[in-house]
């Protein structure tokens, strides 16, 4: 199995500024199509997971521009420019270039 | 997109359980689906995915053999059998749509509590 691991385990940020999240893959996420399979969930507390970035770096359907994404191969990243109380939550990673698809053990972002 | 999940409940060691999960607002059947667990206070397992136009299914290791799923596309839901539960099975069990690269729309999940 592709095992994800995410950085740090918990960070906590002051309201405005930015925050960063570490993904990396045991092996390459780059499938035989060209697109690399990493994405970034939100799961907000007492919520289901919500899809926020697809393919590495392509922010999915009204997510807002704050986040973005990056990397490639084994190392990927998400940024949030400037936080907000509602991105508060836990923050996955997963691949989908190998079943089972797998999660990074999740990061919880919580407000100063 | 909505999908709605039924069918947890409390269910003893060794017992089954048939997850359900109904959707509407997209194509249905042309997308894949998939279950996703949380064990209590724990992250995210992937635990099986169903393709669409008979292209099979795939399941994590630790449930191959007890959990079986399928879907009935006239009506729009996909299904998850559970037999031979164990405690460590204990999770809310969310239904999401695709599978095949990301899961886009999620379920609000089914608590699922395997207990003597």
């Amino acid at each position: 199995d592709v095992a994800m691991t995410q950085a740090p385990h918990s960070l906590s940020v002051t309201p405005g500024q930015p925050a960063s999240i570490s993904c990396k893959s045991s092996q390459s996420l780059l499938y035989r199509d060209g697109m690399t399979r990493l994405y970034w969930y939100l799961q907000r507390p007492g919520q289901s997971p919500q899809l926020l970035i697809r393919e590495v770096s392509n922010r999915f359907s009204g997510v807002s521009d704050r986040f973005s994404g990056s990397g490639s191969g084994t190392d990927f990243t998400l940024k949030i420019s400037r936080v907000e109380a509602e991105d508060v939550g836990v923050y996955y990673c997963m691949q989908s270039v190998q079943f089972p698809i797998t999660f990074g053990q999740g990061t919880r972002l919580e407000i100063k | 997109v909505q999908l709605l999940e039924s069918g947890g409940g409390l269910v003893q060691p060794g017992g089954s359980l048939r997850l359900s999960c109904t959707a509407s607002g997209f194509t249905f059947s042309t997308f894949a689906m998939s279950w996703v667990r949380q064990a209590p206070g724990k992250g995210l397992e992937w635990i099986s995915g169903i393709y669409s136009d008979g292209g099979g299914a795939n399941y994590v290791d630790s449930v191959r053999g007890r959990f079986t799923i399928s879907r009935d596309d006239l009506k729009n839901t996909v299904y998850l059998q559970m037999s031979s539960l164990r405690a460590e099975d204990t999770a809310v069990y969310f239904c999401a749509k695709g599978g095949k690269k990301f899961l886009d729309y999620w379920g609000q999940g089914a608590l699922v509590t395997v207990s003597a």
